[in-house]
């Protein structure tokens, strides 16, 4: 099974600076996704980056960007010139490749991390 | 488009009762998830539907069951209700299980 972790509970940031997320993840598997989720108090989950673990490059998203370290299984998210707007719950995931139909694969199922939150100070 | 609509928003219930949660997928997506988000256990799958049927299915008791009808509208539904079944619900719509899920606001249950 596959184990996501996130170490840091909470991380506060003032706004304009850099702040990094930090996410490990354990899987015995070669080829997968891995996601970053923001909640904001809407609680309405929102994708913020993904990445394939097949590809090399990191994914960029605007102000949004990975560190990808597939042999060390860590996933970090860098946020950029921070804004008000970006305090949020944000969540490492993991997601299996679907090996097509059901039985025994873990198909669609996102699996999460703890999450941190994040506090963006004027 | 119309996002992905879960309803109720709140729902409060007595111990003991059922309750019976909704959501309406994307348009065209037939894929629907289905997790429980507590303080405690974090964020944790239950199910997942597609093209109407149980593709998937997490650690829960029986108590927890869910189905998808022909036009992709999930229900879930937990019967017997327990105090720790209070929590924050969220259902996710995809159009394929291989590509990106968005997620409703959920629906909050407290069970008293």
């Amino acid at each position: 099974a596959q184990t996501v972790t996130q170490s840091q509970p909470e991380m506060s940031v003032q706004e304009a600076e850099t702040v990094t997320l930090s996410c490990t993840y354990d899987t015995s598997e070669s080829d997968y996704y891995l996601f970053w989720y923001k909640q904001p108090p809407s609680r309405q989950m929102i994708l913020v980056i993904r990445q394939e673990a097949y590809k090399q490059q990191n994914a960029t998203e605007n102000r949004f960007s990975v560190n990808f370290q597939k042999a060390a299984k860590s996933f970090s998210l860098k946020i950029s010139d921070s804004q008000l707007g970006d305090a949020a719950m944000y969540f490492c995931a993991y997601r299996s490749v679907a090996a097509g139909d059901a039985g025994g694969t873990s198909y669609g199922k996102l699996t999460f991390g703890q999450g941190t939150i994040l506090t963006v100070h004027p | 488009k119309a996002g992905v609509t879960q309803t109720p928003r709140y729902l409060i219930k007595t111990r003991g009762q059922q309750v019976t949660l909704s959501c309406s997928p994307i348009s065209g997506h037939r894929s629907v998830s289905w997790y429980q988000q507590t303080p405690g256990q974090g964020l944790q799958f239950l199910f997942e539907y597609f093209s109407e049927t149980q593709r998937n299915k997490g650690n829960f008791p029986g108590r927890f069951s869910g189905r998808q009808f022909s036009n992709s509208r999930s229900e879930m539904n937990v019967s017997t209700l327990e105090l720790g079944d209070s929590a924050l619900y969220l259902c996710a719509s995809r159009d394929t299980p291989y590509t990106e899920a968005f997620f409703g606001q959920g629906t909050r249950l407290t069970v008293v």
